[in-house]
């Protein structure tokens, strides 16, 4: 069966710190993996990654994927309580547009 | 830029009846989606079309579950003989093929 596992589940961290968010995954014909913010509503799209080793970034926030490890990281730096949201991870399979991990909860307290 | 679009935004209904949603999808996008996400969980992906052809409805939770996608633009998603079960945000999204999915802001579902 195809899995998806982000951890952590929930995070609380203060205004500047840099956090790091993990997915790992277990499928089948793999394409490429996808990171979303959710805040009350839609998901809204961050990253596309899928090649291996090339980081993603755009302003405070980058990822990068480990095709052989089967993982990928998003990083978060200098922290604001804006960037409070789950942050969801998915993957692309040939026959299945998209299988989402359960995200994990980023709580930013000032 | 106008997004993808769901009515209703909430829905409340009673037990037994039945509900249909709609989505509206970015109009470039031949790709439109469906998804359910319950809380604490991630969305968890229905059926597909691409233009108006449903080429994945396997994951439609049962038979009380329906889309259609009649002219390629817009879709609708039915449930029928509602369950307490079936209460859940119901997530519509829309792509071209290979590009990222985007969402749309979902139809809350509360079954009494």
């Amino acid at each position: 069966e195809d899995k998806v596992v982000q951890s952590p589940l929930s995070l609380v961290v203060h205004e500047g710190d840099t956090v790091t968010l993990n997915c790992s995954y277990e499928v089948t014909n793999f394409r490429s993996l996808l990171w979303y913010k959710q805040e009350k509503k839609a998901p809204t799209f961050l990253f596309m990654l899928t090649s291996s080793g090339i980081e993603k970034k755009s302003g405070r926030l980058s990822s990068i994927l480990d095709k052989k490890e089967l993982f990928s990281i998003l990083n978060i730096t200098a922290t604001q309580t804006g960037d409070s949201a789950v942050y969801l991870c998915a993957v692309v399979l040939a026959d299945t547009p998209l299988v989402f991990g359960k995200g994990t909860r980023l709580s930013v307290i000032a | 830029d106008t997004g993808v679009s769901q009515d209703p935004r909430h829905k409340i209904t009673k037990r037994g009846q039945n509900v249909t949603f709609r989505c509206d999808p970015i109009s470039e996008h031949n790709r439109l989606y469906w998804y359910r996400q319950t809380l604490g969980q991630g969305p968890e992906f229905l059926t597909y079309f691409q233009n108006e052809a449903q080429l994945e409805k396997s994951r439609l939770l049962s038979d009380r579950f329906s889309a259609e996608r009649p002219k390629g633009s817009f879709s609708t998603l039915e449930i029928q003989r509602t369950e307490q079960g079936d209460s859940a945000m119901y997530l519509c999204a829309s792509s071209s093929l290979g590009q990222p999915q985007h969402f749309g802001d979902g139809t809350r579902l509360s079954i009494l």
